[in-house]
């Protein structure tokens, strides 16, 4: 099993819908969780950072940890065309740790 | 915000010839390096992590003769790839680790084509 398990899609959706990117794991050590952005033949950005549980919203995006059932999402409101790239979620144990754990990424096309 | 640069963004280089990436850290020290190379439709698998004055730590699987890195400054990590074969054809991405490490930024990535 993985450590990290990502639907690599793709994903189409028109402009305007809400977008629900979803990642599960394995390893209940994972405390920080990241989603990042990766546009074709460009190195990935980062677009969210969380620490534990919760919830944590920046403009149109929004991302959920829910550690009892070890599952993240990233969603994103009124998408636009723009938003079209591949997301990746990424993971790691403590603040130490240096490994990040990657999911495949999901692919994503945004219609006008 | 922290920024690494990484150069060539593109390379193709013949088959046995060795190829060189440079990823640096333009606004911050970076203590720590990370090398991952990335397959079509693929996640990112983390190749080696290196520590700027000391040898880089290899993951599994991961010939450290044949992808040779250096870190001799705080601001500077290379990667070479030696001998290149038509496999290691790939997209390479570094991650530097800032000083106080709050934060990693990757590099724009390097698409290594071997002919």
């Amino acid at each position: 099993q993985k450590e990290v398990e990502q639907d690599p899609g793709p994903l189409s959706v028109p402009e305007g819908a809400i977008v629900s990117l979803n990642c599960t794991y394995s390893n209940s050590a994972f405390q920080y969780f990241m989603w990042y952005r990766q546009y074709s033949r460009k190195g990935p950005e980062l677009l969210m950072y969380t620490y534990s549980s919760g919830n944590k919203e920046d403009g149109r995006f929004t991302a959920q940890v829910d550690k009892s059932s070890k599952y993240i999402s990233l969603f994103i409101r009124d998408s636009q065309p723009s938003d079209s790239a591949t997301y990746l979620c990424a993971m790691r144990e403590g603040n130490t740790g240096n490994q990040f754990y990657f999911g495949t990424g999901t692919s994503l096309t945004v219609i006008p | 915000g922290a920024v690494v640069s990484q150069h060539p963004s593109w390379v193709i280089c013949k088959s046995g010839t060795s190829v060189k990436i440079e990823c640096r850290s333009l606004d911050f020290q970076a203590t720590t390096m990370f090398w991952y190379r990335q397959f079509p439709k693929q996640s990112l698998m983390l190749m080696a992590t290196s520590n700027e004055g000391s040898k880089a730590t290899y993951e599994q699987g991961v010939e450290k003769d044949k992808f040779l890195i250096n870190h001799a400054s705080l601001t500077l990590s290379t990667l070479t790839v030696t001998s290149a074969h038509p496999e290691d054809s790939s997209f390479y991405i570094c991650s530097a680790r800032d000083s106080k490490g709050l934060g990693y930024t990757f590099g724009s990535g390097t698409r290594l084509t071997v002919v």
